[in-house]
């Protein structure tokens, strides 16, 4: 069964600071992993998807990495700002077959202070 | 606005109480899903559908039923409500799922069971 892991739960940083975030997956052989954004009280917003055979995608701030064979994604938002205070989840989908009954990880929660 | 609206938003159960979440969609997508989030454990998905008519399990279906009488709405019953059914509970829709995944969500309903 896929598991997929966000550590730190949590994570506070100043301003300006690169932000990086880790997701990891137990079976390797995804379709496309998704990283969502949501904020409180509200749903949840797709940033970037990458699809199997991606190493990497980009949007603006934001350049979000996979590697399959390491079971690990890295989401990168650069110069951060108080607006990107959040939560960051990311989810994978395990085969073309199942569509959108994605598995997710449990998020990470992250402040930036001004 | 388009997109999916549930209601309620907050709802306080006694246990063994009854109730209905409702989720509706005005974007015409044939797909709809109900997932429960719990700190820390990322989105659960209960069941979903695929069309009018249609429903099927998720990953954790145990103590809730679905119905889906009309294409713009999805229906998550639960007939006898249990302290663990304490959650924040998303509603999602799309099309039919192809690379992009592209999943629109609800903005939660919270739901106490005391």
């Amino acid at each position: 069964k896929q598991e997929v892991t966000q550590i730190p739960a949590a994570l506070s940083v100043p301003e300006g600071e690169n932000l990086v975030l880790n997701c990891s997956f137990t079976d390797s052989a995804i379709y496309n992993l998704q990283w969502f954004r949501q904020d409180p009280g509200k749903g949840l917003t797709s940033l970037l998807l990458i699809q199997s055979s991606q190493r990497e995608q980009t949007s603006g701030r934001l350049n979000a990495s996979l590697d399959k064979s390491s079971g690990r994604s890295t989401l990168y938002i650069a110069a951060s700002q108080p607006g990107d205070s959040a939560t960051y989840l990311c989810a994978v989908r395990p085969s073309q077959a199942a569509g959108n009954k994605l598995t997710f990880g449990g998020g990470t929660r992250v402040l930036v202070k001004p | 606005n388009a997109g999916v609206t549930q209601t309620p938003k907050f709802r306080v159960l006694k246990t063994g109480q009854s109730m209905t979440l409702l989720c509706a969609q005005d974007m015409n997508h044939e797909y709809m899903y109900w997932y429960r989030q719990d700190p820390g454990m990322g989105l659960r998905l209960i069941h979903y559908s695929v069309g009018e008519g249609t429903t099927a399990k998720g990953e954790v279906p145990d103590g809730y039923n679905v119905s889906r009488l009309k294409k713009q709405n999805f229906l998550l019953g639960l007939e006898s409500a249990a302290p663990s059914q304490t959650s924040v509970y998303f509603c999602a829709s799309s099309h039919e799922p192809d690379r992009a995944n592209v999943l629109t969500f609800g903005a939660g309903s919270r739901l106490t069971v005391l």
